[in-house]
């Protein structure tokens, strides 16, 4: 079974202060990795897929790159509009329909 | 707004009472699909439909629980017969490709 282990489960920051998301997974052959993010109360908020070992995704002060093992996001110079949990999921090409998910980082950036 | 619509995005109700919830995907879109998250975990798959064909079924979902997406376009859940244990929030999704999917804003339930 598809498995999905996200590091740390909290993550505190300072304004500005750089750092990074894990993201490990275990799944037979790998269709996609995906990076969401979730504000409280809310649905999860596309980010990024990753579909390759090597690959590597941009968007504002987020960067995901992918091995062959585990996924990270970086969070460059946070923002407190930042502070939000990132959830992380993939999908295999033999269970094309569904996404297997960690249980997320919360991060909160001070100000 | 052409999102994935969720509704109602809260519910509270009696346990024993039934629930039917509603998604309306991306318009597009033909594979919609439902999720369940509880607090501190990660969405879960409950169910997927392609087009009006309702494809898979986790063993999450258990005989009280039903979905139908007639005609191709929205979909309901419905729950009978709540339990506690059902509390939690029910994530709808569409998707074209099958590639990942686009999440609405779900539905809160909380039985009491």
């Amino acid at each position: 079974e598809d498995q999905v282990t996200q590091s740390p489960e909290a993550l505190r920051l300072q304004e500005g202060e750089s750092s990074s998301l894990n993201c490990s997974y275990t799944v037979s052959g790998l269709r996609g990795l995906f990076w969401y993010r979730q504000d409280p109360g809310k649905g999860p908020e596309f980010l990024f897929t990753l579909y390759s070992a090597g690959e590597e995704k941009e968007k504002e002060r987020l960067k995901a790159t992918l091995t062959k093992k585990e996924s990270f996001l970086h969070i460059t110079a946070p923002k407190p509009e930042d502070s939000a949990t990132y959830l992380c999921a993939v999908q295999a090409p033999s269970n094309d329909y569904k996404l297997s998910f960690g249980a997320g980082t919360t991060v909160t950036v001070r100000a | 707004d052409t999102g994935v619509s969720q509704d109602p995005r809260h519910k509270i109700t009696k346990r024993g009472q039934n629930v039917t919830f509603r998604c309306d995907p991306i318009s597009e879109h033909n594979r919609l699909y439902w999720y369940r998250q509880t607090l501190g975990q990660g969405p879960e798959f409950l169910t997927y439909f392609q087009n009006e064909a309702q494809l898979e079924k986790s063993r999450l979902l258990s005989d009280r629980f039903s979905a139908e997406r007639p005609k191709g376009s929205f979909s309901t859940l419905e729950i009978q017969r709540t339990e506690q244990g059902d509390s939690a929030m029910y994530l709808c999704a569409s998707s074209l490709t099958g590639f990942g999917a686009f999440f609405g804003q779900g539905t809160r339930l909380t039985v009491v």
